[in-house]
């Protein structure tokens, strides 16, 4: 059974500085892992996906890494922004192509300091 | 283009009545799948279907069912509530054409059960 855990569960950074989250999950048998942010109260929106077969993902500000035999996976933000308030959540998808089901973790919240 | 969309927003019910969730996938996208998310836990799975047939189950009670019409939109039925029920539910669909898909999630119904 995949078990995904971040953390820590909250961090208070000042603006402008850079920032990695952690995840790290139990079974390497992965399709991809992919990153999501969360506004209070609202759904999910995806950040990034990486493959099993990659090693990172870039977009914008954001990018994420990928360590499958170590389990592990970060996400790095430079120069924060007020804006990246928000909760972060990893979550694995499972090595079987017709299910689509993602296992997330309790996620990250980011507070950014003006 | 429109997103995943939900409906209704907000929902209050009883323990013991029954409730219906609506999803509508995004143009195009023929896997539905349905999470659970309880107050600071990541999304739990509990279904997902593609072209109307369960392509995936979670650990939840027979209580709970869902159901995808010929249009991919798709229902999450819960009877007999609990006032465990209470969380938001959060609705996400894809193409399911390639293995590495985004999956988009809707915003959300938040169901509080008194």
């Amino acid at each position: 059974k995949q078990e995904v855990t971040q953390i820590p569960a909250a961090l208070s950074v000042p603006e402008g500085e850079n920032l990695v989250l952690n995840c790290s999950f139990t079974d390497s048998a992965i399709y991809n892992l992919q990153w999501f942010r969360q506004d209070p109260g609202k759904g999910l929106t995806s950040l990034l996906l990486i493959q099993s077969s990659q090693r990172e993902q870039t977009s914008g500000r954001l990018n994420a890494s990928l360590d499958k035999s170590s389990g592990r996976s970060t996400l790095y933000i430079a120069a924060s922004q007020p804006g990246d308030s928000a909760t972060y959540l990893c979550a694995a998808r499972g090595d079987n192509f017709g299910n689509e089901k993602l296992t997330f973790g309790t996620g990250t919240r980011l507070t950014i300091i003006p | 283009d429109a997103g995943v969309t939900q409906s209704p927003t907000h929902l209050i019910k009883t323990r013991g009545q029954h409730v219906t969730l609506r999803c509508s996938p995004i143009s195009g996208h023929k896997s539905v799948s349905w999470y659970q998310q309880v107050l600071g836990q990541g999304p739990q799975f509990i279904f997902q279907y593609y072209e109307k047939e369960e392509r995936g189950r979670g650990n939840f009670p027979d209580r709970f069912s869902a159901r995808q019409f010929p249009n991919y939109s798709s229902e999450l039925n819960v009877n007999a509530l609990l006032l465990g029920d209470s969380a938001l539910y959060l609705c996400a669909s894809s193409a399911l054409v390639m293995a590495n898909e985004k999956l988009f999630f809707g915003s959300g119904t938040q169901l509080s059960v008194l």
